[in-house]
């Protein structure tokens, strides 16, 4: 069965104490996985699509890599206003549907 | 100006009624979805449909139906609204990158069953 688990659940930072959040899959053919920002009561924005292991993806503080078994979304040097939850999904070769994990909800305090 | 709505963004409504949720896109994406959102359970997939003649349950589909009226607008009924169909919902669509579908997401719509 096509799972993504994503750790910690919730997630308190100092502001500019860089961390990792993770996120582990299981699927049948991994076709991508993604990370969306979602802020309350907002729909999830797009932030990074990895296709396959070894790939890494950056923009401005936060840097997705991706594994054959995990991702890890790192965010160097955080901001308040990078918090959000932070949302990882899947895309399996077989069938077109999406799998998402329950989130990370990240606070960084000034 | 947004490039996927929702309408309504807010509704409460009581057990029984029948109520619609529309979305409408700027993008020109042929694929669209339907999503609801629950505190712990994360995003599960409604119906999706990938052209106007397409259209498919997702994971929940069970006490909903849609309805894919041109490329830019997909609606979500609830035929006879219950209590545990309060949730946020989201459309959202999706354009091909390379393999894969990048999905974009609209603002939500907050319903409330009574």
């Amino acid at each position: 069965e096509d799972q993504v688990t994503q750790s910690p659940e919730a997630l308190r930072l100092q502001e500019g104490e860089s961390s990792s959040l993770n996120c582990s899959y299981t699927v049948s053919g991994l076709r991508g996985l993604f990370w969306y920002r979602q802020d309350p009561g907002k729909g999830p924005e797009f932030l990074f699509t990895l296709y396959s292991a070894g790939e890494e993806k950056e923009k401005e503080r936060l840097k997705a890599t991706l594994t054959k078994k995990e991702s890890f979304l790192h965010i160097t040097a955080p901001k308040p206003e990078d918090s959000a939850t932070y949302l990882c999904a899947v895309q399996a070769w077989t069938g077109n549907q999406f799998y998402f994990g329950t989130g990370t909800s990240l606070t960084v305090i000034p | 100006d947004a490039d996927v709505t929702q309408t309504p963004r807010n509704r409460i409504t009581k057990t029984g009624k029948r109520i619609m949720l529309e979305c409408s896109q700027t993008k020109g994406h042929d694929r669209m979805y339907w999503y609801r959102q629950d505190p712990g359970l994360g995003l599960r997939l409604i119906y999706y449909s990938f052209d106007v003649k397409d259209i498919n349950k997702g994971e929940i589909s069970d006490g909903y139906s849609v309805s894919r009226q041109a490329q830019a607008k997909f609606s979500l009924s609830l035929e006879s609204a219950i209590p545990n169909q309060t949730a946020l919902y989201f459309c959202a669509t999706a354009a091909r990158d390379r393999d894969t579908d990048t999905q974009y997401f609209g603002p939500g719509t907050r319903l409330t069953v009574l």
